[in-house]
């Protein structure tokens, strides 16, 4: 496709339950960054990658959370034992192989924990 | 990490100029400045970015602080399609604020 896709769009899990996150970025697209976004809230920075190298995971919340990039193409970010503050959307967004240009950002996956 | 801050909300009538500013005191001497928007029930996209100089294109103009300490975007007509949240961030961090809820009245 031509843009940054998520799925699933939406997930409801029981508190408890371990959930996967998919992100299909724009092909040759180097750059990946994960976000979690609150009702009413910009998006906080979780973690970035650059191809298949974790760059920077301090915007992680816990250890429940992980990414990972095997490929340097698809991202999954797995949240462990979701917790109902866990409850957002999480975003995606990716940039091409030149510094200082636009992101792409997927539609978000809304996440519920019930 | 470099920070900015942004006004919560304006608002505007549909077809006035809108400035929304933002503040980056602590930006790098090569940080660009980047901003996004944000649609309800959307991801952000991309606006327009720039280092240095004033830069302009199709949906707006950002002007820059010759201390780059301070940029302001710049709706030149607002329209009711304009009316979203609008982040400014630094870098290649993408790192975003609370950002600025535009309001666009008829």
């Amino acid at each position: 496709g031509a843009g940054v896709s998520q799925s699933p769009r939406y997930k409801v899990a029981k508190r408890g339950q371990d959930v996967a996150l998919r992100c299909d970025p724009i092909s040759g697209h180097v750059s990946l960054f994960w976000y979690q976004q609150a009702l009413g809230q910009g998006p906080e920075f979780l973690t970035y990658f650059q191809n298949e190298a974790q760059l920077d995971k301090s915007g992680l919340p816990s250890d429940r959370f992980f990414a990972e990039r095997p490929e340097g193409s698809v991202s999954t970010l797995k949240i462990q034992r979701t917790q109902q503050e866990d409850s957002a959307v999480y975003l995606c967004a990716t940039l091409g192989p030149f510094s200082n240009t636009e992101a792409f950002f997927g539609q978000g996956t809304r996440l519920t924990v019930v | 990490d470099a920070k900015t801050t942004q006004p919560n909300s304006m608002e505007s009538n549909e077809e006035e100029p809108v400035h929304l500013p933002c503040n980056h005191s602590t930006i790098s001497g090569t940080d660009y400045i980047h901003w996004y928007r944000q649609l309800p029930s959307q991801g952000p996209e991309y606006v327009i970015h720039g280092l240095t100089s004033n830069v302009n294109n199709r949906m707006a103009s950002l002007a820059i602080a010759e201390d780059r300490k301070s940029s302001t975007l710049i709706l030149h007509r607002a329209t009711l399609r304009d009316a979203a949240v609008y982040y400014c961030a630094l870098g290649g961090d993408m790192r975003f604020g609370a950002g600025t809820r535009l309001t666009v009245k008829p």
